[in-house]
């Protein structure tokens, strides 16, 4: 079955202490984003991967890392967790332009993380 | 700066209504428009699309038509069920990949039986 795959699906943590957010794709796509999704403000991309060891910043990354590796997996890190950083985090896929993408994006089933 | 507008929530209607949410974008050139619906508790999905101005995107009984003129993408479905109970983005993109894709800010619908 074609998914992308987020681990944890909830998580609660404590300021500081670092952690990691898993994003798996089984599709081949090129492209992977992270999104974080608050209350009245929709969806905000923090980083995105236009393929292997090519990544971009989005429009709020300030506090975030991520690494491309590998095709199919873009971790997203947080090395000093804030209670800013509460929120709903989403890690999305798809094929780029270049290889016939549409815009369709495919998104994971969400992480919830709350940081105290 | 491209982005989308919609129209505030939350949306409540009865079984059988008529739906309409409202979708007005600014962008520099001629985007791509998409509505994604997300359903409680999962990720975003998308609904449907429409690539140039007058294409009409149709889904599960959802529709909604480019309209450059107005620079709208409103979403209409002519009779609603609570299974349609979800929280609906419109959202656009310039490039033919999804790296540019603005999200408007969600609208929450809730169906009573």
């Amino acid at each position: 079955e074609a998914q992308v795959t987020q681990n944890p699906r909830y998580l609660i943590t404590v300021t500081g202490k670092k952690l990691t957010v898993t994003c798996s794709q089984n599709m081949n796509h090129e492209y992977m984003s992270w999104y974080r999704q608050d209350p009245g403000l929709g969806l905000r991309q923090i980083y995105y991967s236009m393929n292997v060891e090519v990544t971009d910043k989005g429009d709020v990354p300030e506090g975030y890392k991520v690494s491309r590796k590998e095709k199919r997996n873009f971790p997203l890190i947080l090395e000093s967790p804030s209670p800013n950083q509460t929120s709903l985090y989403f890690c999305a896929s798809s094929f780029s332009g270049t290889s016939g993408g549409t815009g369709e994006l495919f998104f994971g089933e969400g992480s919830r993380l709350t940081v105290l | 700066g491209n982005s989308v507008t919609q129209m505030e929530g939350p949306v409540t209607l009865s079984e059988e209504a008529f739906l309409t949410i409202n979708c007005t974008y600014t962008a520099t050139g001629y985007p791509s428009l998409f509505w994604y619906v997300q359903y409680p508790g999962e990720g975003l999905q998308l609904l449907l699309k429409a690539t140039k101005a007058d294409d009409k995107g149709s889904n599960k009984g959802f529709e909604a038509t480019y309209r450059k003129e107005t620079t709208s993408f409103h979403l209409e479905k002519g009779s609603v069920q609570v299974s349609d109970s979800a929280v609906y983005f419109c959202a656009l993109t310039l490039g033919q990949g999804a790296q540019k894709l603005v999200f408007g800010q969600g609208t929450r619908l809730t169906i009573n039986p």
